[in-house]
């Protein structure tokens, strides 16, 4: 069993959707979790940062921990075509300077 | 702030020679930078981390004498594939993370990647 789980997709909704993406993981030492975007041919983006659980927005993006559970999700509201491309959770032990443990990435694409 | 920069975004060179990729860390000191390589349609595979003043170290199932990291500088890290072979040919991307007083836990931050491809 990996350590970080999430559904490759793909994934295809209407501009304008909401939009879920999930990740589950096994080792309950996991503390920081990140969420990266990254388009065809460059590298992952930086979109959401948290550490433990709870609930963080930055404009149209919510990222929520569960530790209990331990499933972490992305939210993308008022979805747009400029969102169409994979997106990657990823997470660490004790520092966010230690390596990364990442998901398979989930492919989207949104479309007019 | 957090800018990771990979040169070259692109090389196509004949089997059997040496290419090297530089990544760069443009406004932060990163005494660790990490090396991933990326197959189509699949997550990044870490293939090493790069240790400013030290020895990298690798993971498991990749070769260190193919694959050669130096991390000369606090903002340089450089992998140097030796004697490249057409299953070599791959996207090659970097990662490091600001460090220093202050900066606390800072996630890590991508270069644009390198697209090898091997004749």
């Amino acid at each position: 069993q990996k350590e970080v789980e999430q559904d490759p997709g793909p994934l295809s909704v209407p501009e304008g959707a909401i939009v879920s993406l999930n990740c589950t993981y096994s080792n309950s030492a996991f503390q920081y979790f990140m969420w990266y975007r990254q388009y065809s041919r460059k590298g992952p983006e930086l979109l959401m940062y948290t550490y433990s659980s709870g609930n963080k927005e930055d404009g149209r993006f919510t990222a929520q921990v569960d530790k209990s559970s331990k499933y972490i999700s992305l939210f993308i509201r008022d979805s747009q075509p400029s969102d169409s491309a994979t997106y990657l959770c990823a997470m660490t032990r004790g520092s966010t300077l230690g390596r990364l443990y990442f998901g398979r990435g989930t492919q989207l694409t949104v479309w007019p | 702030g957090a800018v990771v920069s990979q040169h070259p975004s692109w090389v196509i060179c004949k089997s059997g020679t040496s290419v090297k990729i530089e990544c760069r860390s443009l406004d932060f000191q990163a005494t660790t930078m990490f090396w991933y390589r990326q197959f189509p349609k699949q997550s990044l595979m870490l293939m090493a981390t790069s240790n400013e003043g030290s020895k990298a170290t690798y993971e498991q199932g990749v070769e260190k004498d193919k694959f050669l990291i130096n991390h000369a500088s606090l903002t340089l890290s450089t992998l140097t594939v030796t004697s490249a072979h057409p299953e070599d040919s791959s996207f090659y991307i970097c990662s490091a993370s600001p460090e220093g007083q202050g900066r606390g836990n800072q996630p890590q931050h991508f270069g644009d990647g390198t697209r090898l491809s091997i004749l």
